[in-house]
């Protein structure tokens, strides 16, 4: 089992420019979720989606932020335009089922900084 | 809403002590609760998790923890640590029911001194 991938690994860009992150999930696994992890507020759930549609997008913190699951095995977040304070680590998890059975399993991150 | 506290920030141990880390939870209805660990640079892993049953659950480098459901509390417990454990911890809650998100506490950075 491969486990969550996630790419890139480690994105540095300007303000202004687009950012794409990139994720797959375990294969069979039908919730998708997306994290942001800073010093200053620990760990956020950004979005997540159950079987392709998301479910609960309340944690994206502005119309910047977009994500998107085409097809059960590929999501993107989308940052547009990026800024400074986008910096920090990024994490996509995914788990089989959303209901009390639920356990993720995470990424290994993307570490993004703008500058 | 559920919330999850965790109240010591940041603990340094030295090698063999015995460790418990506080977690408190905020939801009056039944939960799943989890324990989290990150290695420095790495990715978060499952370290152990609470659905029903057994209130003392036990998982992965000897770690346990113990559901308290009169206390809303979730501890996780080590009797001897090593240096290898240095890492952040984190507690999370889910409810048990529709589409209660997974919330997770603001972790607590864990140092052990050899």
């Amino acid at each position: 089992d491969a486990g969550v991938i996630q790419s890139p690994r480690h994105e540095v860009t300007e303000m202004g420019q687009e950012v794409t992150l990139r994720c797959k999930p375990i294969s069979g696994h039908n919730s998708l979720f997306w994290y942001r992890q800073t010093m200053m507020r620990g760990l956020e759930l950004l979005i997540y989606f159950n079987n392709n549609v998301p479910i609960d997008d309340s944690g994206m913190p502005e119309d910047r932020f977009s994500a998107k699951m085409p097809n059960a095995s590929f999501s993107t977040l989308k940052i547009q335009p990026s800024e400074p304070r986008d910096s920090a680590v990024y994490f996509c998890a995914s788990s089989l089922g959303a209901g009390w059975e639920e356990t993720q399993y995470f990424g290994p991150g993307t570490r993004l900084l703008v500058l | 809403a559920q919330s999850v506290s965790q109240h010591n920030h940041h603990v340094i141990l030295s090698e063999a002590a015995s460790l418990e880390l506080g977690c408190n939870y905020s939801y009056g209805g039944t939960v799943n609760l989890f324990w989290y660990v990150q290695y420095p640079g790495q990715h978060l892993q499952l370290l152990l998790k609470y659905f029903s049953g057994d209130p003392l659950v036990k998982g992965i480098k000897g770690f346990e923890a113990e559901f308290i459901k009169s206390k809303f509390s979730f501890n996780l417990r080590k009797p001897s640590v090593q240096w290898s454990d240095t890492a952040e911890y984190f507690c999370a809650v889910k409810a048990n029911f529709g589409n209660e998100k997974l919330t997770f506490g603001t972790g607590t950075r864990l140092t052990i001194i050899p």
